[in-house]
């Protein structure tokens, strides 16, 4: 079946520091992929998405690219800031079941000042 | 813009009682589903439904039952609540066919504690 696999989290950094938060995955066909930024006490907010193989979905300086190659969707900002403290998820919809997304299981971020 | 409404935001429950979480959403979607989000284990689909009058099971079905009696609604009943299922629930949406293309809409999530 679908899954996703993110890197083991908290991941504490200083502002202004690179992010990478890695995110692979494996799907029996040719899946949609995204990413959801969850605020404490709230609820998750899409914050990009691909569609197909080398596409790129950017956002608020987030960006990601889909890799078919490595069935990768890693997360990347050049510099963080104490607001994008959050829990971020990756997920993908399958086209053959498109009716649900499979999440991966959430990595914390933490940016100190 | 109201987008996915859950209430209530926050309840406490004693083991035993019975409650229904409601959620309500104004974009005309076609799917809805319920998630349950535990420290450590992610997202977890408890049901979801397809469309008015239509309900399936997701992966942690056990102690929930749903209803869909009109499209903008889609409610999560606990018929008798177990400290195992203090939980932050969340409600999401999307279009007939637009998973794949857009994803969900989640609602605020609803804060459940069973003492």
């Amino acid at each position: 079946g679908d899954s996703v696999t993110q890197m083991e989290g908290p991941v504490t950094l200083s502002e202004e520091a690179f992010l990478t938060i890695n995110c692979t995955y494996t799907a029996t066909g040719y899946p949609s992929l995204f990413w959801y930024v969850q605020y404490p006490g709230e609820g998750l907010q899409l914050l990009l998405k691909a569609t197909k193989a080398d596409d790129k979905g950017s956002n608020k300086g987030f960006e990601a690219t889909y890799r078919k190659e490595t069935t990768s969707f890693h997360l990347e900002k050049g510099s963080v800031q104490v607001s994008d403290s959050a829990v971020y998820f990756c997920a993908l919809s399958d086209a053959g079941s498109a009716r649900q997304l499979t999440f991966g299981s959430g990595t914390q971020l933490t940016v100190l000042p | 813009n109201a987008g996915v409404t859950q209430t209530p935001k926050f309840r406490v429950l004693k083991t035993g009682q019975s409650m229904t979480l409601l959620c309500a959403q104004d974009m005309n979607h076609e799917y809805m589903y319920w998630y349950r989000q535990d420290p450590g284990m992610g997202l977890r689909l408890i049901h979801y439904s397809v469309g008015e009058g239509t309900t399936a099971k997701g992966e942690v079905p056990d102690g929930y039952n749903v209803s869909r009696l009109k499209k903008q609604n889609f409610l999560l009943g606990l018929e008798s609540a177990a400290p195992s299922q203090t939980s932050v629930y969340f409600c999401a949406s999307s279009e007939k066919q637009g998973t794949f293309l857009y994803g969900y809409t989640f609602g605020s999530g609803t804060r459940l504690t069973v003492v």
